[in-house]
This record gives C-alpha cells, structure tokens and sequence, in this order.
C-alpha cells in the first residue's frame, strides 16, 4: 500500500514552459486535492475532486487546470509557467472528505521552481 | 469564507519541556478541527483531531483544547522530544462545505533542543 505517490520530487521549468504533475493513490479514495505550500502561507487549495470525472476549483485555481479520468490518478497541469507558480505542490487523498475519521493522506511533495 | 491564525510561527523548546500552538478562527459554525505534522521533505500527516462537540482530545503526549466561544483551539506537547521537530499546521473544516475542504493556518516551526 504506497498511499499516495507524487512525481517528479524536483522540476525547474522556464518561464512559458508547461508541464504535468502527477498524482496517484491506491487507496480506492474518492476524493483527491492540489495544495501549494509557500513559505509562512500554509497550504492553500488549488484544485480538487470528490470522484471521477468531477472536478472544482478551489482558493488559488489561476495557471492550473486538472483532470480526473480515474479514481487513482489526478494530474495538475501548468500551462505557461510563471514565476509565481514557484511553490511545493502536495497531493492529498481521503475517503470521505476531509472529517473525523475520514483524513486528507499527503503525498511528498513536488518542489517546482519556474526561472 | 473562513479565516484562520495560527501563533507562534515559530517556536524552541528545550528537550522535556511543553509547546502550545493556538489557532483562531472566524467562522463560529465550523465543526472540524485537525492538527497536521510535516517532517522535513514530506507531506503532511494527521497527528489528532477534534470535533465541535467535544472540548478536549488527549492522545499521549499531544493534546488539543477547544474553545469554541472564543473561536480558538491549541495543540499542547507535553515532554517534548527532538523528534517533535517539524512544522505544525491547524485547520478548520467550514460548515459550509461539502467536500471535505480545509482553511489551513500557516504553519509553526518546533524545534526542539536538546
């Protein structure tokens, strides 16, 4: 049981450059979310998704776009990456939504640096 | 929408002693509160939790208080160890929502000295 798996660990990207962060959970969870940590702002949500083929925006969805084909896999995409999209991108995953016995399971993380 | 603040930012601790973490939040009607733990190159990880109807949650060394009058909570450590070291985060659950979103605070940095 991996939980949820996060690639790549580290990217930089040019500036206009697009690029696909991949996310996976093998915990038949229906509900799956993008943060982006910046330092001394906490997590804020981009994008998430309570089941296949149904998506929403969240707090900071600007630059972003997601997908959900299957109940496993929910890619973010960045198309024309700007310097402000330099952050740490987590995945996370729960059964219920985030509640009482029902908690949000973090990937590791990937560290994104846009030049 | 919700608002949370989350004091200290950063925190030290010497080895043995207590840390307390609080947060506050704007939205009265919210009903969920956990507390995250991120280790150094990881995600983070549910440490405890407490819901709206219940003042306080003791699980071993960490505990939560709930003071929903006052709109605020706290993640207490008692007999702090180096492992302890991490960034904390809070978060709420508004009561508006459906699907399990969090407003998370911004994170405290523990260290703990030995």
């Amino acid at each position: 049981n991996a939980g949820v798996t996060q690639t790549p660990k580290f990217r930089i990207l040019k500036i206009g450059q697009s690029m696909t962060l991949q996310c996976t959970q093998d915990m038949n969870h229906n509900y799956m979310y993008w943060y982006r940590q910046d330092p001394g702002m906490g997590l804020k949500l981009i994008y998430y998704s309570v089941g296949a083929g149904i998506t929403d925006k969240g707090e900071v969805p600007n630059g972003y776009n997601v997908s959900r084909s299957t109940t496993e896999d929910f890619p973010l995409r960045l198309e024309l990456a700007a310097p402000s999209q330099t952050s740490v991108y987590f995945c996370a995953s729960s059964s219920l939504g985030s509640s009482y016995n029902s908690p949000l399971h973090f990937g590791n993380g990937t560290r994104l640096t846009v030049t | 929408g919700e608002n949370v603040e989350q004091h200290p930012s950063t925190l030290s601790v010497q080895e043995g002693d207590s840390a307390v973490i609080k947060c506050t939040y704007s939205d009265s009607a919210s009903n969920y509160f956990p507390w995250y733990k991120q280790e150094l190159g990881k995600g983070p990880q549910l440490i405890i939790d407490i819901r709206s109807n219940v003042g306080e949650k003791k699980d071993q060394r960490i505990a939560v208080t709930l003071n929903k009058t006052a709109k605020h909570f706290s993640l207490h450590i008692t007999e702090t160890q180096p492992e302890d070291s991490a960034v904390y985060f809070c978060a709420v659950r508004p009561p508006t929502d459906s699907w399990g979103k969090l407003q998370f605070g911004a994170g405290t940095q523990v260290v703990v000295t030995p």
